[in-house]
């Protein structure tokens, strides 16, 4: 167990939905990664936050959007869901420069 | 952008003998990660691998890197079924920490 924690575990909703997926960092860590894990695409960074505010961005889509909450905790909201979109999603924390923990992940169906 | 290779990509074992998985990673990197994934799991961290000529080893894995040649290794000593599984190196990059993932190596370990 890494310390990180993720809901839902599963998730299946239909195209055109809007879906929000959350993470709970590790206690102490103030970095949200998150990952995104399909057969076609491998494993991708999307997005970090760092203390609330967002540090880098990677291949996320513009339907897509991420944030930080005060108590560190964060949201990735899905919109507008294609059938693309199912995958394994991944949120790793961290403490800046340090080693990433990955939580169980999120598996996304789209249908 | 760093971009990581792996390779092989499907690697059939033989109980018992030994094999390695290569990684090469495009430009400087500040640390090396390798990572295990069972199906439908999160990434279980193996090794962080943070200089040159850095080496780790934790039971019949072991891990090495060469940041001149920009090249990690991992070698599997007498291979055996618990091994089976899917491999993934990660290169983080310098300015943001984020990680950039090798396709994955998947070990079948046979008796």
């Amino acid at each position: 167990d890494s310390g990180v924690t993720q809901t839902p575990k599963h998730l299946i909703t239909a195209t055109g939905q809007r879906v929000t997926l959350r993470c709970s960092p590790r206690s102490g860590d103030l970095s949200v990664y998150w990952y995104q894990q399909s057969l076609d695409q491998g494993l991708q960074f999307l997005i970090q936050y760092y203390n609330g505010e967002e540090r880098a961005k990677g291949n996320i889509l513009e339907r897509f959007s991420a944030q930080q909450f005060p108590d560190l905790h964060s949201e990735l909201n899905l919109s507008s869901l294609e059938l693309g979109d199912s995958a394994l999603y991944f949120c790793a924390s961290g403490r800046g420069a340090t080693e990433q923990f990955f939580g169980p992940g999120t598996r996304l169906t789209v249908l | 952008e760093l971009k990581v290779e792996q390779n092989p990509l499907f690697l059939s074992m033989q109980e018992g003998k030994n094999y390695t998985i290569y990684c090469n990673y495009s430009t400087t990197s500040d640390r090396l990660y390798w990572y295990r994934q069972d199906p439908g799991k999160s990434l279980e961290s193996l090794f962080v691998l943070l200089s040159n000529g850095a080496v780790k080893q934790e039971g019949r894995l072991m891990a090495s890197l060469d940041t001149k040649a920009r090249l990690s290794t991992l070698h599997i000593t007498a291979a055996v079924h618990d091994l089976s599984a899917t491999y993934f190196c990660a290169a983080e990059a310098s300015n943001d920490h984020k990680l950039s993932f090798g396709a994955g190596t998947t070990v079948t370990v046979r008796a």
